[in-house]
Formats: C-alpha cells, sequence, structure tokens
C-alpha cells in the first residue's frame, strides 16, 4: 500500500454512461497524476495537477474527459459518453514536487470495462 | 509509449541474473525511473538515475548513460516473485512516459 487510494476499484458500465472516478494521493503530495494503461502497455499520460491547478492535458485526452481537483487534495477523473475504446485501468499518482528526486507512487487503479 | 523501447519478454531461472534494456530518445530528458509491475497492480517504483552511472540497491541495479539514450536495470539473485512487467519511464517536462513494458518470466 503506496498511500495513495481510489475509488473504484472495478467499474463496468455501458456504452453511452458516464463514471466518475476518485484519487486520494498522499496528503503532503502537491503533485497529482492520472495515467491509462491497457493490456501490453505501461501507463499512459492523461493530465497531472500542482495543488488545484490542472498544468497540462494530453492531446490523447479527448474533451469528453475532464478532470478537477478541487481543493488540491483529492481529485476526480469523469469520462463523458463512454465507448468501449476507453476500457482500461486509469492510474493515479502522487509526488512531492520538489527540487531534485520525485518519486511518482501509484495507487492501485480503477479498472474500467464497458459493454 | 513515445519512443522509449524495452524487450518485450525475458525469461531467466531462478538464482539467476537478468539485465533489462532500455532505449529513448534525449530531447527533454531530466531523469530515468524503473517501476515494477505484478499483474493486475499498480507499479512500485524501483530505481532512479539522472546521472550517468551505476545505481545499486540490493539485488537491483540501474545504469545511465545520458548521451546514449540508454539504461539497463540488472537483476541479481533472482526469485520467483521477480516475475513481473518492469517499466522503464524517462522524465520529461515534468511528467513520466513510460515504454511498453520487459514481462520477466523466472522459472524454477
Amino acid at each position: 500500500d503506496t498511500g495513495v487510494s481510489q475509488d473504484p476499484r472495478h467499474k463496468i458500465t455501458k456504452r453511452g454512461q458516464n463514471v466518475t472516478f476518485r484519487c486520494d494521493p498522499i496528503s503532503e503530495h502537491n503533485r497529482l497524476y492520472w495515467y491509462r494503461q491497457t493490456l501490453g502497455q505501461g501507463p499512459e499520460f492523461l493530465t497531472y495537477f500542482q495543488n488545484e491547478a490542472q498544468l497540462e492535458k494530453s492531446r490523447l485526452l479527448s474533451d469528453r474527459f475532464s478532470a478537477e481537483r478541487p481543493k488540491g487534495s483529492f481529485s476526480t477523473l469523469e469520462i463523458q459518453r463512454t465507448e468501449q475504446g476507453d476500457s482500461a485501468m486509469y492510474l493515479c499518482a502522487s509526488t512531492l514536487q520538489i527540487a531534485g528526486f520525485h518519486e511518482q507512487f501509484f495507487g492501485p487503479g480503477t479498472r474500467l470495462t464497458v459493454l | 509509449g513515445q519512443n522509449i523501447d524495452q524487450p518485450t519478454e525475458m525469461t531467466a531461472t531462478e538464482g539467476a541474473i537478468v539485465q533489462i534494456n532500455c532505449t529513448y530518445q534525449t530531447s527533454g530528458f531530466n531523469g530515468l525511473f524503473w517501476y515494477q509491475q505484478h499483474a493486475g497492480e499498480a507499479p512500485t517504483f524501483l530505481s532512479y538515475n539522472v546521472l550517468d552511472g551505476l545505481e545499486e540497491k540490493g539485488r537491483f541495479s540501474s545504469f545511465l548513460s545520458r548521451s546514449k539514450g540508454y539504461s539497463y536495470l540488472l537483476l541479481k539473485e533472482l526469485q520467483m516473485k521477480d516475475s513481473a512487467s518492469y517499466l522503464c519511464a524517462v522524465k520529461r517536462w515534468g511528467k513520466l512516459q513510460f515504454g511498453a513494458g520487459t514481462q520477466v518470466v523466472v522459472t524454477p
């Protein structure tokens, strides 16, 4: 257990439905990242926050995806009008951004299946 | 992912040594991480290199050559529990870019 938690761990939904995932980072960590991982691939960057500010979104992130970190603590990732291609593991990671080395600590992930 | 290349799979016997190579594009490079990921679990941190040379941590060592865009992860005295995917990740412009991972299979 890294101290990063994600909820739910598994989500099965029908195509066209909206889903929302939550990530609770390690409490003193100021940066929070979202990744998506499909079978046989490494995690793929989606977006990240420095405190409550969203600093970057991947070009791969369509306008159906939105993420928030309203108080600089937990974050939510929402997918609207889900498609079968959205099926993947969604990973959250957090880190304390200071000068030098900063390891990212990953949560257990939310596995999304879109039927 | 994004020109980070590592072998797909490697097989080795218990007690042996395995070296996993990773090559990457050098633009924007700001550090290289190795993560271990067991099936169905989150990645866990193994090592970090930002300067050239070898970093040793117990049975695991990682090497970096920035000019060559090359790193390797060395796993010594392999144990069955080391069977996992090993992810090479390059830090660029504040975020990590991962390779597809190398599946290491340890046989008795």
